[in-house]
Formats: C-alpha cells, structure tokens, sequence
C-alpha cells in the first residue's frame, strides 16, 4: 500500500522558534491533512488542503499540499510550550487513508 | 457538541482471552472508523462503516477481528482470540459522510495483552 514518509521523527526546539516537517509519498493523493495528538488522546485536525499547490494558514500553522501531489508540509511560527506533541500527516485517496509515523516535538520553555 | 465517546480507555487482558471496545460517533455523522495504531506509529485504518454498511474492511484481521455497527450509530470492535501483537491504541473516528475527509477521532482505547 501507499506509505508516508514523515520527516523528522523528532525535533527539540526552544520556545519562540519556528518549526518545519514534511511528508512525502510515493503515490499521489487528492487530500492532505495533518493531525496533532496529544499523550492520551485522539489525533486531532489541524489542516486539510484539498489542491495542488494550495497554501493554508490556521493561526500560527500553516500548510501546503506539494505541487507534484506527492508532498505536504507544515510549519509552526513562534512556537509556545502547548505546541508539544506528536504531529501526523495523512493522505487520502480513493477512500483510503494513510497516516505517516509522526513528528514528535518538544519545545523548551 | 459532544466528541466521539469511547469504552473502556484502558483495557489489560492475557493472550487468548476476548475483548470488545465501544464507539460512539458525533450526532449525525454517517461515517465510522476504527484505526489501530501501535506504538511509535500512525493509525492504520481497521474498518470504515457507512452508516451501517462496511465500506472497507480489507486490512482488518478477519480470523480475530470484528466489529459491527448495527444501527448505524454506535460500533463495537471485538478481538477473539487476542494475541501480544494486537497491544496498541484503538481509535474510533467519525466523519460528516465518506465524503469527508475530515475525521474526528475519539480519546482511544489503550488494549495490553500480556
């Protein structure tokens, strides 16, 4: 099946920095959606960008779907200590949908 | 408006033994999902029902798992017999329609089998 590459696995920031990670497939999707999640709960949508080459913004995050369909980024401006967590991207396609393993990011107060 | 609501959150059980976990999706969604995800990982899709019609149920583990969703609200996920591998999260998720690709996932389902 398609697999999502998600890239890094991990990141330590300090409070106040900004923050990239991206996702890349083999295969082309038609939606791309990235997920937070928190120890102990449910992933939770951040995103969701549903063209090609479309640029999204939600608050501090913003998202892009890569141009090739193969490819989505995220970044996070001005990080604060809540933005803790695991960051997923997802990619659907033909009613199918594939998570990437996560970026995990701490952030030093 | 309430979330998706799942039982038990956690769940400890020795291998071979059965276990069943209960979702209940947002009012009005049409669409249900269960992932597993295992640790370190991310969900991967178990079964998606379309009210109370299975959409896709290819990578769900037929010989040990089943789930249900009989009315087309609520949904049960059942493993019998459980095996070491099975340890992960269950995550139910509901959607608008199978539409929409925008899902809302439930708090999960932490299953131990020893």
């Amino acid at each position: 099946g398609q697999q999502l590459n998600q890239s890094p696995q991990s990141m330590f920031i300090q409070e106040g920095e900004d923050v990239s990670m991206n996702c890349t497939s083999s295969s082309i999707f038609n939606t791309w959606l990235w997920y937070k999640q928190d120890p102990g709960e449910g992933p939770v949508l951040l995103i969701a960008l549903y063209k090609a080459g479309e640029l999204t913004s939600n608050g501090r995050l913003t998202a892009q779907f890569g141009i090739t369909r193969k490819d989505s980024f995220l970044n996070i401006s001005a990080s604060i200590p809540s933005d803790v967590g695991i960051y997923f991207c997802a990619g659907h396609r033909d009613n199918d949908m594939r998570f990437g393993a996560g970026t995990r990011l701490t952030v030093k107060p | 408006e309430a979330g998706v609501a799942q039982s038990p959150r956690y769940k400890i059980i020795e291998k071979r033994q059965s276990v069943a976990f209960w979702c209940n999706p947002i009012s009005g969604h049409a669409t249900l999902y269960w992932y597993q995800q295992i640790l370190g990982q991310g969900p991967k899709l178990l079964i998606q029902f379309q009210n109370n019609g299975v959409v896709d149920d290819s990578q769900l583990p037929k010989d040990r798992f089943s789930a249900e969703r009989l009315k087309g609200v609520d949904s049960t996920l059942k493993i019998q017999p459980a095996k070491l591998e099975d340890s992960a999260v269950y995550l139910c998720a509901s959607s608008i329609s199978s539409g929409s690709y925008e899902q809302y996932f439930g708090p999960g389902t932490r299953l131990t089998v020893t």
